[in-house]
């Protein structure tokens, strides 16, 4: 997974509760991104970053927030979690704009 | 909103068969790009091609683009058990923000 990690790669939390998905790069590329994948709205593009603190929303980003202080990481905090949050969360990175991205192993987050 | 449509929403072929997958989008773009994921992992970038090609060859896939119709089809040739996945395509729009635009994918079946 072309330098990427996510952690954690499981987590279970309770609704109410923050939660932060961290994600690393060592590709040093400059645009990073969240999705969440769920059965039956394929990949929905969370929050991405196209730079050091340099941020934008993507098309399901209410309830989440992101910070991106370094290069490599970039971070995804659900602010107060509820259920309908259970998901995939999958982080990619990408050299370009609009060009090839490269996913990271993905993140599995139950909220009860 | 999901730029591109793929079709079919899920394919099921006998090993040594060709598979076709379709995918067709709405805006102009600068890129039309196809992805495979297997259960549980993130995506892999396959091919990339641009809004001035029409046909792209790697290995046993083969991708042709025609904008006049905006649409895009995967090829896969001599398929395997092994290409048993899902296959998104994104867009890159030319007006768009930094980001792809993915379908909600096709869901291939390769039997032994």
């Amino acid at each position: 997974d072309a330098g990427i990690t996510q952690s954690p790669r499981h987590k279970v939390t309770e609704t109410g509760t923050p939660v932060t998905l961290r994600c690393h790069q060592t590709e040093n590329h400059r645009y990073m991104y969240w999705y969440r994948q769920d059965p039956g709205h394929g990949l929905r593009l969370i929050h991405y970053s196209y730079g050091v603190k340099d941020t934008d929303k993507g098309e399901v980003s209410d309830g989440y927030s992101v910070s991106r202080s370094k290069t490599e990481d970039f971070l995804l905090t659900l602010e107060s979690a509820t259920s309908s949050q259970t998901s995939v969360y999958f982080c990619a990175i990408s050299e370009r704009d609009r060009e090839t991205q490269y996913f990271g192993p993905g993140t599995r987050l139950l909220v009860l | 909103s999901q730029q591109g449509e793929e079709d079919p929403q899920a394919l099921s072929i006998q090993e040594g068969e060709n598979a076709t997958m379709n995918c067709s989008y709405k805006t102009s773009i600068n890129n039309l790009q196809w992805y495979r994921q297997n259960s549980g992992r993130g995506l892999v970038h396959l091919i990339l091609i641009r809004s001035n090609e029409r046909e792209k060859h790697s290995g046993r896939l083969r991708v042709t683009l025609d904008t006049s119709k905006k649409s895009s089809s995967l090829l896969i040739t001599a398929s395997r058990a092994a290409d048993t996945a899902s296959y998104f395509c994104a867009t890159g729009e030319i007006q768009g923000a930094q980001k792809l635009v993915f379908g909600q994918g096709t869901r291939l079946t390769i039997n032994p």
